[in-house]
Order: C-alpha cells, then sequence, then structure tokens
C-alpha cells in the first residue's frame, strides 16, 4: 500500500540553526510535492511544490530537495527563528490537480 | 489572494443532530474543493472531493449517506454530517483550487472543530 513517513519524533532545534525534516514515502509515483505548515488547531498552509524534474527549490530561508530514486523528500529551514515552530506537513499527488496524500507531519520546536 | 473561510470555527452537538459546515472561497473561484478529517497527533484524511454542479467523489470507506456534500456554486462548498455520533468528533478541513491559472496549489480552510457529545 501508498506510505507516506515523516519523522514521527518531534524535532527540538536552537534558534539560528537550520532545520531539517524528511518525507519518504512508497509504493507511489507522484508528479508534485508539497509543504505545508499547519499551526495548532489551524488548516495548513502552503509552502513550496516541487516537480518530479525538479532536484531542489527554494523560497527565501526554505529549501526542498527531491530525490525520485530514493523516493525521498528534504525540507530545509536556515537560520530558524522561534516563529517557524510548527507542524510541517508534506503532500503527494500523482497528477495536476489530483488529490493529496499526507504525511502525519513533524512537529518543529525552535528554542530561543 | 487564495483566502478559504469556513463557518462555524467550532461546533458542539449532540448525537443524533445533524451539523453542517460551509467552506468559502473569498477571492476567487474554485473549480474543485476538498474535504478532509484529522484527527489529534493524525495526517489529514480526504473524505471527498468535489467539483461545482457535481455530485462528490468519495474516499473508499467514507459514508456518502452520513458525510453529505453539496458544491452548489464556484465558492461555496457544505458538507453536512447526518446524525452525528460522538467518533464523529474530529477537525473537518476544506481545501479549494483555482479555476484557471496559478499553480493549482490547493488553498486551505482554518477548519471547524467539532465534538459530538
Amino acid at each position: 500500500s501508498q506510505k507516506i513517513e515523516q519523522n514521527s519524533e518531534a524535532l527540538n532545534i536552537q534558534e539560528g540553526k537550520t532545520a531539517t525534516l524528511t518525507c519518504n514515502y512508497t509504493n507511489y509515483s507522484p508528479a508534485y510535492l508539497q509543504w505545508y505548515r499547519q499551526d495548532p488547531g489551524r488548516g495548513p498552509v502552503f509552502l513550496l511544490l516541487i516537480r518530479e524534474n525538479e532536484k531542489e527549490k527554494r523560497k527565501e530561508r526554505l529549501k526542498v530537495t527531491f530525490d525520485t530514486t530514493l523516493k525521498q523528500s528534504l525540507f530545509h529551514i536556515t537560520a530558524s527563528q522561534p516563529a517557524d515552530s510548527a507542524t510541517y506537513l508534506c503532500a503527494l499527488t500523482a497528477a495536476w490537480g489530483g488529490k493529496l496524500i499526507f504525511g502525519q507531519g513533524t512537529e518543529l520546536s525552535v528554542k530561543p | 489572494g487564495a483566502v478559504v473561510s469556513q463557518h462555524p470555527s467550532w461546533v458542539i452537538c449532540k448525537s443524533g443532530t445533524s451539523v453542517k459546515i460551509e467552506c468559502r472561497s473569498l477571492d476567487f473561484q474554485a473549480t474543485t474543493m476538498f474535504w478532509y478529517r484529522q484527527f489529534p497527533k493524525q495526517s489529514l484524511m480526504l473524505m471527498a472531493t468535489s467539483n461545482e454542479g457535481s455530485k462528490a467523489t468519495y474516499e473508499q470507506g467514507v459514508e456518502k449517506d452520513k458525510f453529505l456534500i453539496n458544491h452548489a456554486s464556484l465558492t461555496l462548498s457544505t458538507l453536512t454530517v447526518t446524525s452525528a455520533h460522538p467518533e464523529d468528533s474530529s477537525f473537518y478541513i476544506c481545501s479549494a483550487t483555482r479555476l484557471a491559472g496559478g499553480t493549482d496549489t490547493q488553498y486551505f480552510g482554518p477548519g471547524t472543530r467539532l465534538t459530538v457529545l
């Protein structure tokens, strides 16, 4: 069956460091991979989308990589800030406009 | 731009009653709206996909007679939880995609917390 796995353990890092979150998938061939941020009691907020033929995407302090051979995406936040503390979700879709399949999310806590 | 709202933000109801949740795209027309359910510390699980003017497509295991979805316009979709029971208590989130152009990203609403007593 299709499976998407993110770090189940919460990630605690010091302010200013780089946070790296992992998303692994099996039995799936996604065309697109997306990362979202979710704060407690709120809906997800879109951060970045990367296509299967792209290796890396950047947006300000965020960077996403996509390795379809390893079936893995890495999400980096550089110069992390306490305001970056949230749960980060990866989501895959097989087709443009198709349904998203979400990972369970990784909770990030950035300490001042 | 691309704001999605939900109403109500939270609702408490008695077992056996029905609850309606609205999802609106405020500044764009949405070709497709999605309904998700999220239990504490778990992932978002897609319940159904709805296109304006069409019947919703439900995911396996989701009872279409219990979770009624209506997508009457390009800016409004509703989810009605009929004869709600305590096990239906959850966080319900909708999302919408744009009509044309853009990156076809799903824009999510703020969610509705349903508690069934």
